[in-house]
């Protein structure tokens, strides 16, 4: 079976300071990963995603993650927060051929 | 470019009505297409999943329903609503062939008095 849990349901950061969001995955085979971002009363916006390509993926809005099998995990950075990244964060295993899982999700508040 | 549409974008109904919540999909064609509601505070659930017309597969028993009665179109209906089917919907698609990644649509607030 897969599973992915986010380690913090909720993540401060000042302004201009680095961002991590951590994941950790469970996966009997080679996974496929996402980040998620969504913003209150908003669909999710996909941030990146790893396909077992290089083991770095960068994302939009200077976003990225690295995958790191021997740690199971897939954590989220970004070099200098903004206040506009204040949102919720989601990472996702994909299961089987359509489906996902999600974590429970990360909402991340930046202080000015 | 592909987009997606969901509406209405908020809806109060009262208990032991019924709903219908609409998701349409532009500039793609056979996409798979997955409801999902997020309740407070929680993380997303799936409902269902389609990989083609009249396909559904049901992930969570419960008190409603999905169809899609045409290839980019796909309908959350309930006959009686409960409390408990508040929440924020979300309609997403991906691609029938290829990566897993989906694309979600703006969401429908449902709040059920």
């Amino acid at each position: 079976a897969q599973s992915v849990t986010q380690l913090d349901s909720h993540v401060s950061v000042s302004e201009g300071t680095p961002v991590l969001l951590r994941c950790n995955y469970s996966s009997s085979y080679s996974p496929s990963l996402f980040w998620y971002v969504q913003h209150p009363n908003k669909g999710l916006q996909l941030l990146l995603k790893y396909t077992s390509a290089a083991t770095l993926v960068k994302g939009i809005n200077g976003f990225e993650a690295e995958f790191k099998k021997s740690e199971t995990s897939f954590h989220l950075t970004k070099p200098s927060a903004h206040m506009s990244d204040a949102a919720e964060y989601f990472c996702a295993i994909g299961s089987g051929t359509y489906k996902y899982i999600f974590g429970t999700g990360t909402r991340l508040k930046v202080l000015a | 470019s592909q987009t997606i549409h969901q509406w209405p974008a908020t809806l109060v109904q009262p208990v032991g009505s019924p709903l219908s919540l609409e998701c349409t999909v532009e500039g793609t064609s056979n996409p798979n297409l997955y409801w999902y509601r997020q309740a407070a505070g929680r993380g997303l659930q799936l409902l269902f999943y389609s990989v083609g017309i009249g396909q559904i597969s049901s992930e969570v028993p419960q008190n409603l329903s999905a169809s899609r009665p045409q290839d980019r179109q796909f309908i959350l209906s309930s006959k009686k609503l409960l409390l408990s089917d508040s929440g924020f919907y979300l309609c997403a698609w991906s691609h029938a062939v290829g990566g897993h990644e989906q694309y979600f649509g703006p969401g429908t607030r449902l709040t059920v008095t």
